[in-house]
């Protein structure tokens, strides 16, 4: 199966402490996206890169946060000084360039900030 | 800003029945629909689509209908089945940007 795959699946962490987490999208699929859910919510959307490219990023994302996908193909979001409120699960998607591509996404990250 | 909003949070319906699934959204910029499946401890998988330009999309036991000038899209399951129990997240796209709804639990009862 070469799904989106996402590491960890859970990171439990003092607050004040910087994580980072892995997405491997799909081979082909050059856009790539982060989204944060909560429970009892849908996802919200945070960035996304085609390729390399950071092209789009919601006001969600503070400073502490950021993104990269340095050649293209995994991508990686860090969280600096994490707070209580960045507790979250922490999706990763990709798709196919175009009009019309379902996104697929990973299983997330579950981040716990104690 | 809530766009996208799927009114049930709940749904129970007893196996081979039809379950229809809500969704509205406000933003008219959106042309791109889709539903997305969610079972405990995984991500959203992706079920079925449509596009603006269609007001039906068929696929097996599921099929989405959109009403545009609503701005309301609907997802019927029929037959339901057991293993259809799962949280539907309808999600809206156009320009680059998708927003999902907060999800509604269906439970299917055998």
């Amino acid at each position: 199966d070469t799904g989106v795959s996402q590491n960890p699946r859970h990171k439990i962490t003092k607050r004040g402490q910087n994580v980072t987490f892995r997405c491997d999208p799909i081979s082909e699929h050059n856009r790539l996206y982060w989204y944060r859910q909560t429970l009892g919510q849908g996802p919200e959307f945070l960035t996304y890169f085609q390729n390399e490219a950071q092209l789009e990023k919601s006001r969600l994302l503070s400073d502490r946060f950021s993104a990269e996908r340095p050649k293209g193909s995994f991508s990686t979001l860090e969280i600096q000084r994490t707070e209580q409120g960045d507790s979250a699960m922490y999706l990763c998607a990709s798709s196919l360039r175009g009009p019309n591509q379902p996104q697929h996404f990973g299983d997330g990250t579950r981040l716990s900030i104690l | 800003d809530q766009q996208v909003k799927q009114n049930s949070p709940s749904l129970s319906v007893q196996e081979g029945r039809i379950s229809i699934l809500n969704c509205d959204y406000t933003n008219s910029m959106f042309d791109y629909f889709l539903w997305y499946k969610k079972y405990p401890a995984e991500g959203p998988t992706f079920l079925i689509s449509i596009s603006s330009i269609k007001d039906k999309n068929e696929d097996g036991r599921f099929t989405v209908f959109l009403n545009k000038s609503a701005k309301h899209l609907s997802l019927h399951i029929v037959p339901s089945q057991p293993g259809d129990s799962a949280v539907y997240f309808c999600a809206a796209a156009g320009n680059n940007d998708m927003r999902f709804g907060a999800g509604t639990r269906l439970t299917v009862k055998p």
